[in-house]
C-alpha cells in the first residue's frame, strides 16, 4: 500500500452542484497530480501542483480547480457537475515533478445523478 | 496529439507461463514509457519504465521492450503467478511531465 489517502471513498452528487475531493501525499513527496478514471478506461490526467502552484494541466475545463497545501496535501474541485464527470478521481503524489515513479491514493468514487 | 494503446484487451495465462502485454503509442517525441499495474479497488502502482533511447530493460521477473521503428512497447512477465491478475496500463511520459495512460489490458491468471 502507498501512503497516499484520499476521502472521501464514494460521493453522489447531483448536476449542477460542486463536490471537493481531498488527498495526502506520501511523507516526503511535494508534487501532486490529479487524475480522472472512467469506468474501463485508463486515467486521463487533469493537473499537477507542486509547492502549491499548478504545474501542467491536461485537457479539463476551468470548472476542475484544485490547491496544495504547505503539507503538499491536495484538493480537487469540481463545479457545476455533469453526469460525464461520473468517474474515480485518483491522486498521486511523487518525489519531484518529472518522477515517472508516481505513488497513487484508492482514488474517490463519484456518481453523478 | 498523443495517443497511447493496447493491442488486446484480454490476456488469459496458466499460471507459471510467461505473460506478454503489448502496447502501441503515436507519440515519437515521449522521454519515457511506463507500465502500471492496477488491481481491483486499488490505484494503480508502477512496475517498470524505460528511457526512449533504450530498448530493454529487465526487473524482478519483467522485462519491458521499446521498439521505436513500430512505436510498440511490451511487458513480459516471467511465471506468472495469480497476483499478477490485474489492469496493466502502459504509459508515455508527454510535454509538461503528464503521464497519458492508454486504456489498459486485463490479465487474468488461471491456476
Amino acid at each position: 500500500e502507498t501512503g497516499v489517502t484520499q476521502s472521501p471513498t464514494h460521493l453522489i452528487k447531483t448536476r449542477g452542484q460542486q463536490v471537493t475531493l481531498r488527498c495526502s501525499s506520501q511523507s516526503g513527496h511535494n508534487t501532486v497530480s490529479w487524475y480522472q478514471q472512467a469506468l474501463g478506461q485508463g486515467p486521463q490526467f487533469i493537473f499537477q501542483y507542486y509547492r502549491e502552484e499548478e504545474n501542467g494541466r491536461g485537457n479539463f475545463p476551468p470548472r476542475f480547480s484544485g490547491l496544495q497545501f504547505p503539507n503538499y496535501s491536495s484538493e480537487l474541485n469540481v463545479n457545476a457537475l455533469e453526469l460525464d464527470d461520473s468517474a474515480l478521481y485518483l491522486c498521486a503524489s511523487s518525489i519531484w515533478t518529472g518522477a515517472n515513479e508516481q505513488y497513487f491514493g484508492p482514488g474517490t468514487r463519484l456518481t453523478v445523478t | 496529439g498523443e495517443s497511447v494503446g493496447l493491442h488486446l484487451p484480454t490476456l488469459s495465462v496458466q499460471e507459471g507461463d510467461n505473460s506478454i502485454i503489448n502496447c502501441a503509442y503515436s507519440n515519437s517525441a515521449s522521454d519515457y514509457f511506463i507500465w502500471y499495474k492496477q488491481e481491483s479497488g486499488k490505484g494503480p502502482q508502477f512496475i517498470i519504465d524505460i528511457r526512449s533511447n533504450m530498448d530493454k530493460r529487465q526487473g524482478q521477473r519483467v522485462t519491458v521492450l521499446l521498439n521505436k521503428t513500430v512505436k510498440h512497447l511490451s511487458l513480459q512477465i516471467a511465471a506468472t503467478q495469480p497476483g499478477d491478475s490485474a489492469v496493466y496500463f502502459c504509459a508515455e511520459k508527454g510535454y509538461g511531465n503528464k503521464l497519458v495512460f492508454g486504456a489498459g489490458t486485463i490479465l487474468r491468471v488461471k491456476s
